[in-house]
């Protein structure tokens, strides 16, 4: 099976730094995916990492760590309208299909 | 189309009846992936379609439950006998090909509501 953890909840100010970290267990992974999704809206694709490392991407960088099974979305300069949902989602192919399994989500409040 | 297509963006259900939930994914996307997603929580998985095929369907909570997509393009949701348990938003997701590189894209979803 498949086993995805990150917190429920985080708080930050506007112009912080925060990290949200995501470990998980997994057969067959392929990469990991971090989605942003906004409050009755569709989840949105923010990065997808494959191989070790850090990567860049303006304000939001991604790290995994494919032998701990662990990863981390860091957002810098927080905006207000960073509060949002953030879903780390392992990527798998295993049984002659992809599977893309979504963790419960980190609610991210930005306060003023 | 420019993006994933989802309809009806609002169905009203009656407990015992059949609803049919219609994606619309991006023109010439062959994975395509079905989730239901409860209040507060992360997307669900119910099951997954390449092209035409559909490879996985394990996620797919009952046998109320049916998806098909005959064509490789548009795919329905069809859930029998709904029941109150059923209400939440179903999200489609696409992508180019299934090698997770060219990311997922989503549908605005379907607020599902038993009453």
């Amino acid at each position: 099976g498949q086993n995805i953890d990150q917190p429920t909840e985080m708080t930050a100010t506007e112009g912080a730094i925060v990290q949200i970290n995501c470990t998980y267990q997994t057969s067959g992974f392929n990469g990991l995916f971090w989605y942003q999704q906004h409050a009755g809206e569709a989840p949105t694709f923010l990065s997808y990492n494959v191989l070790d490392g850090l990567e860049e991407k303006g304000r939001f960088s991604s790290f995994l760590s494919r032998s701990k099974g662990y990863s981390y979305l860091l957002l810098k300069e927080l905006q207000m309208k960073d509060s949002a949902s953030y879903l780390c989602a392992p990527y798998s192919y295993m049984d002659s299909s992809y599977k893309l399994i979504f963790g419960s989500g980190t609610r991210l409040l930005v306060r003023p | 189309g420019a993006g994933v297509s989802q309809s009806p963006r609002y169905k009203v259900a009656k407990r015992g009846q059949d609803v049919a939930l219609r994606c619309d994914p991006i023109s010439g996307h062959v994975s395509l992936f079905w989730y239901q997603q409860a209040l507060g929580q992360g997307p669900e998985f119910l099951t997954y379609f390449q092209n035409e095929a559909q490879l996985d369907k394990s996620g797919l909570p009952s046998d109320r439950f049916f998806a098909e997509r005959p064509e490789g393009s548009v795919s329905t949701l069809k859930i029998q006998r709904t029941q109150q348990e059923d209400s939440a938003v179903y999200l489609c997701a696409s992508s180019l090909a299934g090698g997770g590189l060219y990311g997922y894209t989503f549908g605005s979803g379907t607020r599902l509501t038993v009453v």
